[in-house]
């Protein structure tokens, strides 16, 4: 049973346009979505995290939306820069008690 | 990250062979984690630490175990590889009192059975 769905599997985007990755989770109890951002021949790295108390989160060009009704969230990246071409994954824990669960990715190019 | 680091970097072996990948961090981070990644599959939690005396298994532990043989160290086993193991695996650390709990990532095995 796939906890964490990631969609879509890959995005081309044109450099200055508006990236956008979509997560859901099934888990009512998870209450820590971080999404990680890794490079190629790299380890993946924590980019930005949520917890279910705001409904977003920005940090820079990046922010995180939240809908727990939903029990979706989503990463948009503003202003995407070739920089910004890697996999992203989302993920999901009930904070400090269990491992994170993570989704399947998502292989970002961003193309001048 | 330099302060999680993996040995060895890349390996090829061969079906039945014991393999044993190595797991070290300088952050003095309680919590430790052993991932396999798979082009289209994501990452896939094999086993994790929360302390020295604490083992549990993650979503794909068969063919796999660990060993915590130390705060710093954490290793993982291929008793008997076979070809399905061959994929990127990474070890992780995280410390839910100094870091909350986000976890650091070494720079990956890259294992081939044949």
């Amino acid at each position: 049973q796939q906890q964490v769905k990631q969609s879509p599997q890959s995005l081309i985007v044109q450099k200055g346009g508006i990236s956008i990755i979509n997560c859901a989770y099934e888990n009512t109890a998870f209450d820590y979505f971080p999404w990680y951002q890794q490079f190629p021949g790299k380890g993946p790295a924590l980019l930005i995290a949520i917890r279910p108390d705001v409904s977003e989160k920005k940090e820079g060009r990046f922010t995180i939306s939240f809908n727990k009704s939903a029990k979706q969230f989503s990463l948009h990246i503003m202003d995407s820069q070739p920089g910004d071409s890697a996999t992203y994954f989302c993920a999901a824990s009930i904070w400090g008690n269990t491992p994170l669960v993570f989704g399947k990715g998502t292989r970002l190019s961003v193309i001048a | 990250d330099a302060d999680v680091t993996q040995t060895p970097r890349n390996r090829i072996t061969k079906t039945g062979k014991r393999i044993m990948l190595e797991c070290s961090q300088t952050k003095g981070h309680d919590r430790m984690y052993w991932y396999r990644q798979d082009p289209g599959l994501g990452l896939r939690l094999i086993y994790y630490s929360f302390d020295v005396k604490d083992i549990n298994k993650g979503e794909i532990s068969d063919g796999y175990s660990v060993s915590r043989q130390a705060q710093a160290k954490f290793s993982l086993s291929l008793e008997s590889a076979i070809p399905n193991q061959t994929a990127l695996y990474f070890c992780a650390t995280s410390d839910l009192r100094t870091a909350a709990d986000t976890q650091y990532f070494g720079p990956g095995t890259r294992l081939t059975v044949l």
